[in-house]
C-alpha cells in the first residue's frame, strides 16, 4: 500500500499567516493527490483535486503544487475559518490512502 | 444540489453483521463511481471500499476484504455496505461519498458505527 506522510501534524499559526503543508507519498502517484479540510463533528470538505487543481467555490487563497512523491497544501493568508485539519489523499493506486492529517491551530 | 444520506449505523456486538446504507440525490447516480470512507473516533480518515457506477468493479481495504461487502441499486439511488464479522477495529463513523475520478468531492454527513459487547 502506499503510505502517505503529512507534515507537521500539528501548526499553530495567526490570522493572516501563509501555511503550508506537506505531503509525502512512498512510492510515485503522479498528480493524483487530493486534499481536504475537515471541522469538528463534519464531513471532510473537497479542496483540491490532480495535486494543483481548486475545486469550485474554494477561496484561492488555498494552493496546491508537487508530483510524484512530494506535495504541499499552502493558504496565502489564513482566515478564522480555516482553522481545521487537512488531509490529503492519493488516487493513484487502491487501496486509496490518507495522510494522517495535520490540525492547524490557533497560535 | 448533490445530497448523501446514510443510515444503519448502530452499537453491534463482536462478531456480527451490519448493513450500512446510503441515499443519494441530486445527480445522476448510475454514472458515478462511490466510496466508503471511515473515520475512527479521534483518528484519521481510512478509505474503505469502491464501487463503479455500472457495479462492474469493486475494490476494498485489505483489512476488511472478505468481511465487507460494497454494492449500489441504480434504479434506487442507493450505496450499501454489508459489514460481516465485526471487530472493535471496525468502530468508526462510516462516510457515504461521491468520487468520479477517485477524489472524493462530496461526503455524506456519516453514520457512527460502535462494536462492542
Amino acid at each position: 500500500d502506499i503510505q502517505m506522510t503529512q507534515s507537521p501534524s500539528t501548526l499553530s499559526a495567526s490570522v493572516g499567516d501563509r501555511v503550508i503543508i506537506t505531503c509525502r507519498a512512498s512510492q510515485s502517484v503522479s498528480s493524483w493527490l487530493a486534499w481536504y479540510q475537515q471541522k469538528p463533528g463534519k464531513a471532510p470538505k473537497f479542496l483540491i483535486y490532480k495535486a494543483s487543481t481548486l475545486e469550485s467555490g474554494v477561496p484561492s487563497r488555498f494552493s496546491g503544487s508537487g508530483s510524484g512523491t512530494e506535495f504541499t497544501l499552502t493558504i496565502s493568508s489564513l482566515q478564522p475559518e480555516d482553522f481545521a485539519t487537512y488531509y490529503c489523499q492519493q488516487y493513484d493506486t487502491y487501496p486509496y490512502t490518507f495522510g494522517q492529517g495535520t490540525k492547524v491551530e490557533i497560535k | 444540489q448533490v445530497q448523501l444520506e446514510e443510515s444503519g449505523g448502530g452499537v453491534v456486538q463482536p462478531g456480527r453483521s451490519l448493513r450500512l446504507s446510503c441515499a443519494a440525490s441530486g445527480f445522476t447516480f448510475s454514472s458515478h463511481g462511490m466510496h466508503w470512507v471511515r473515520q475512527a473516533p479521534d483518528k484519521g480518515l481510512e478509505w474503505v471500499a469502491v464501487i463503479s457506477g455500472d457495479e462492474s468493479k469493486k475494490y476494498y481495504l485489505d483489512s476488511v476484504k472478505g468481511r465487507f461487502t460494497i454494492s449500489r441499486d441504480n434504479s434506487k439511488n442507493r450505496l450499501y455496505l454489508q459489514m460481516n464479522s465485526l471487530g472493535s477495529e471496525d468502530t468508526a463513523v462510516y462516510y457515504c461519498a461521491r468520487g468520479p475520478t477517485g477524489a472524493i468531492d462530496y461526503w455524506g454527513q456519516g453514520t457512527l458505527v460502535t462494536v462492542s459487547s
